[in-house]
């Protein structure tokens, strides 16, 4: 079974601090691909990062880095120095073999002055 | 890239009427997507929709329920028929597609947001 598990429901840090999102899936695919898309309030789909499963390399751009680890199945987001304009639900998906994606439930980030 | 566009961006219904949704994509693109997003909720994907072919329903979803039309490479409609409460959502598209900086995507749509009374 495919599955993604966004353990975290609701983080909430002050700014400026550093946040870490957790992502673990599961998938019996030897080919897969990783999805970190962000929803702020007003409801788009903002596209953050897609990985290949073959591609273990962290990834950083700007405040925001990704940890991809096989091993654990995890591939968690990490962003540095929040700003408040960071709050909102951040989604890890998984797109398989069909180009589907599996979402998980969402982590809501609250950023606080 | 992908832009997607989605009509309406909203609508307010009646039980048991069907609003019909439609996806427009500057591009064309094998492959699109409609997914459903209730509120507070991650999405779900409703169906699978391929040019020239029946659209593929995810587990819980029914033709009869949402049917779907694939006329072109750039176009599809995704209709909710006999709206009840519980439809009340907002509906997204997706396509692939290739960014700018080479990075493959799903892109999605705007969303239409509809809330069924």
């Amino acid at each position: 079974a495919q599955k993604v598990t966004q353990a975290q429901t609701e983080i909430s840090v002050v700014e400026k601090e550093d946040v870490t999102l957790d992502c673990v899936y599961e998938t019996r695919d030897t080919t897969y691909y990783l999805f970190w898309y962000k929803q702020p309030p007003s409801g788009e789909l903002v596209f953050l990062i897609r990985r290949n499963s073959f591609d273990e390399q962290n990834e950083i751009s700007g405040r925001y880095s990704w940890n991809f680890q096989k091993s654990t199945s995890s591939f968690n987001f990490t962003i540095t120095a929040s700003q408040v304009v960071d709050s909102a639900v951040y989604f890890c998906a998984l797109q398989d073999s069909n180009y589907q994606l599996i979402w998980g439930a969402g982590t809501k980030l609250i950023i606080k002055p | 890239s992908a832009v997607i566009s989605q009509k309406p961006s909203r609508d307010i219904c009646q039980r048991g009427t069907s609003l019909t949704i439609q996806c427009q994509v500057d591009s064309q693109v094998t492959m699109m997507f409609w997914y459903r997003q209730q509120p507070g909720q991650s999405l779900t994907l409703i169906a699978t929709a391929n040019q020239g072919s029946e659209a593929t329903y995810e587990s819980g979803f029914v033709i009869d329920k949402f049917p779907i039309s694939r006329p072109n490479l750039t176009f599809s409609t995704l209709t909710v028929s006999n709206m009840s409460p519980e439809d009340s959502s907002i509906y997204l598209c997706s396509v692939e597609g290739v960014r700018q900086d080479g990075q493959e995507t799903q892109y999605f749509g705007p969303g239409t947001r509809l809330l069924v009374l």
